[in-house]
């Protein structure tokens, strides 16, 4: 079935650090792919998304390149800041599979002054 | 639209008592999805419905577990008998499907003493 691997933190990184997080999928057809961001006690809130391959998200300094060659869908932003420390999701849906949307385990990121 | 809302945000029980979690998604939306996230399994997908109708229940737990959607506009995931493992924050998450986002709402917060 369609599955998300996101790379495994927590990830710990200094202001204006450049930040990736990994996120590879595996599905049945051609799926669209979205980051996800849950900030402490709340629930998650769409961060970008990609509707097909070659597609570039991007939002608030992220972005994030569907990538079908690779299968891959990761995370990037140049200089990020304390008010970015947060779980990062990445997550599928794929309408070969009923539209139902799949998560990686998700990657905490903490970001130091 | 107010969102998604989940009631209530905040759940304390004791073992063995029925609890209720209710979810009213986004009008218009066609899928709605139960996730349970706990530190030790991340996000996991129990449950989703298209169109009122069940489509995938194989992340539910156990019979214990059971979801409802009587009408487009509600939907319950009940606990009966509740046990301490059942702690976890519980959401709700609509969408309209075809390769869509999914909007989730804050969550719930269960705790079984």
């Amino acid at each position: 079935g369609d599955s998300v691997t996101q790379m495994e933190g927590p990830v710990t990184l200094s202001e204006e650090a450049f930040l990736t997080i990994n996120c590879t999928y595996t599905a049945t057809g051609y799926p669209s792919l979205f980051w996800y961001v849950q900030y402490p006690g709340e629930g998650l809130q769409l961060l970008l998304k990609a509707t097909k391959a070659d597609d570039k998200g991007s939002n608030k300094g992220f972005e994030a390149t569907y990538r079908k060659e690779t299968t891959s869908f990761h995370l990037e932003k140049g200089s990020v800041q304390v008010s970015d420390s947060a779980v990062y999701f990445c997550a599928l849906s794929d309408s070969y599979n009923n539209n139902d949307m799949r998560f990686g385990a998700g990657t905490r990121l903490t970001v130091k002054p | 639209d107010a969102g998604v809302i989940q009631s209530p945000r905040h759940e304390v029980t004791e073992m063995g008592q029925e609890v209720t979690l209710r979810c009213k998604p986004i009008s218009g939306h066609d899928y709605l999805f139960w996730y349970r996230q706990t530190m030790m399994r991340g996000l996991e997908l129990l449950i989703y419905f298209n169109n009122n109708v069940p489509i995938d229940d194989s992340g539910m737990p156990e019979d214990r577990f059971s979801a409802k959607m009587p009408n487009a506009s509600f939907s319950t995931l009940k606990i009966q008998p509740s046990e301490p493992r059942d702690s976890a924050v519980y959401f709700c998450a609509s969408s309209t499907g075809v390769n869509t986002e999914a909007f989730f709402g804050q969550g719930t917060r269960l705790t079984v003493v």
